[in-house]
């Protein structure tokens, strides 16, 4: 009964490689977000869906495209993956958009080798 | 641009003892503040907040405390238990261009000894 669920947990790749991070929440939210925490262990947010409409892009690189089938679910595709790109992956969702409470999933463990 | 900082990477206290973790903005739009933590492999978790018209906000052992003239925070745990050692975030929301995204500190990893 995981209320956000990110698959995979930890996931090793070379570089170059194409990969995805799924992300689910049965909380029946509307927004839904992917944040990045870097080796720098900054926690810094890269995109923000609401009900399945973008609506935060932090300047992230257009190799990192979200894809939002339906509110529920924000999965994550990188392209051509790079060494920097390694780091842990945080999917989270929020009742509606503005002040409240952000939920985060367990996070996805990216390693580019 | 870090407009959140925690500049205390680690804490480490005892067992009944108080926690004290400290948090400074840059940001004097800031009008509300949340503090997560977060355990090892897991996501982080929203713990409590604090609005700008209130300078403390109780939540049982957990109380925050805001300066905001100082431009600080902080986060008073007591008593201290060993199930409180984690790494704890400071975050602020931001509004950019129409939205509003939170900001985070680099955290600060509380451990608890007994």
């Amino acid at each position: 009964d995981t209320a956000v669920s990110q698959t995979p947990k930890y996931l090793v790749t070379q570089m170059g490689n194409d990969k995805s991070i799924k992300c689910e929440q049965n909380l029946g939210h509307d927004t839904m977000y992917w944040y990045k925490q870097d080796s720098k262990k900054f926690l810094k947010i890269m995109f923000s869906y609401n009900n399945k409409e973008l609506i935060i892009n932090e300047t992230v690189p257009n190799r990192f495209s979200p894809k939002s089938p339906d509110k529920a679910h924000l999965n994550l595709h990188i392209n051509s993956l790079e060494l920097g790109d390694s780091a842990v992956y945080f999917c989270a969702s929020s009742r509606a958009l503005g002040r409240n409470t952000i939920y985060f999933g367990e996070g996805s463990w990216l390693t580019v080798v | 641009d870090q407009q959140v900082k925690q500049n205390s990477p680690s804490l480490s206290v005892q067992e009944g003892r108080i926690s004290i973790l400290n948090c400074d903005y840059t940001n004097s739009m800031f009008d509300y503040f949340l503090w997560y933590k977060k355990y090892p492999a897991e996501g982080p978790t929203f713990l409590i907040s604090i609005s700008s018209i209130k300078d403390k906000n109780e939540d049982g052992r957990f109380t925050v405390f805001l300066n905001k003239s100082a431009k600080h925070l902080s986060l008073h745990i007591v008593p201290s238990q060993p199930g409180d050692s984690a790494v704890y975030f400071c975050a602020a929301p931001h509004t950019q261009g129409g939205s509003e995204k939170l900001v985070f500190g680099k955290g600060t990893k509380l451990t608890v000894n007994p």
